[in-house]
């Protein structure tokens, strides 16, 4: 059974970096075709796609978030991560890290997610 | 951007009664539409994909129709654990984008 966990700062000041790592158990990261997707969610609001990375390295990225986010994975470590520069407060969200079952296909494992709140 | 569009946004049903969810998508994705269900502080959790295919531990009540641009989510005789909000997905392209979803209370 795979299982994803999210770590990282809780509270993160307007203009610095969000940084999440997602560690997978259970099964390789670089082993199939998975992607390896990061999403968030406001409190009382709906699900974005932040972006995905395959084993390879090889990145996809929402254009919303694109010139502000990078994702790298790390298969030694069976993990990959999240930076997001040049918060606000409009990035305070629930950030769950995922796995996409294939280049076209649905998540069918999620992280719990963890609360990321920017303030000051 | 494929934009998904759900309605209705809420709906609040009587146990037993059916419920009925349409996703609405701004371009064709052909059966490229999974269906989540999230209950409040859980993370979703995938009820069916490409349109019209069960999970294995999914109730049977659930149900998914559709292909191109519309698609529908049926709940056949509502359960008071069936309170969530459901969230159509496309994998279509990129990027991924989900509707805004749809809460369903019961009364």
């Amino acid at each position: 059974q795979v299982q994803l966990q999210e770590s990282g700062p809780g509270l993160v000041k307007p203009s610095q970096t969000l940084s999440l790592t997602c560690t997978v158990s259970g099964g390789s990261i670089s082993y199939g075709s998975y992607y390896w997707s990061w999403i968030r969610q406001p409190a009382g609001k709906g699900l974005e796609w932040i972006g995905r990375i395959y084993s390879s390295g090889s990145t996809s990225y929402n254009p919303s978030l694109k010139s502000r986010v990078t994702i790298s994975v790390d298969t030694s470590e069976n993990q990959f991560s999240l930076r997001l520069n040049s918060v606000t407060a409009a990035d305070t969200a629930v950030y769950y890290c995922a796995r996409e079952r294939g280049e076209y296909s649905y998540v069918d494992y999620w992280g719990r997610g963890t609360l990321v709140t920017v303030s000051s | 951007e494929i934009v998904l569009t759900q309605s209705p946004d809420f709906q609040s049903v009587t146990p037993k009664e059916k419920v009925t969810i349409t996703c609405r998508a701004s371009q064709s994705i052909g059966s490229n539409l999974h269906w989540y269900q999230q209950k409040p502080n859980q993370s979703p959790k995938a009820l069916i994909k490409y349109a019209t295919q069960s999970f294995s531990g999914v109730p049977s009540r659930f149900s998914g129709s559709g292909s191109g641009t519309d698609f529908t989510l049926t709940i056949n005789s509502l359960e008071a654990e069936d309170a969530a909000t459901y969230y159509c997905h496309q994998s279509s392209s990129l990027p991924r984008t989900f509707g805004q979803g749809t809460k369903v209370e019961i009364k």
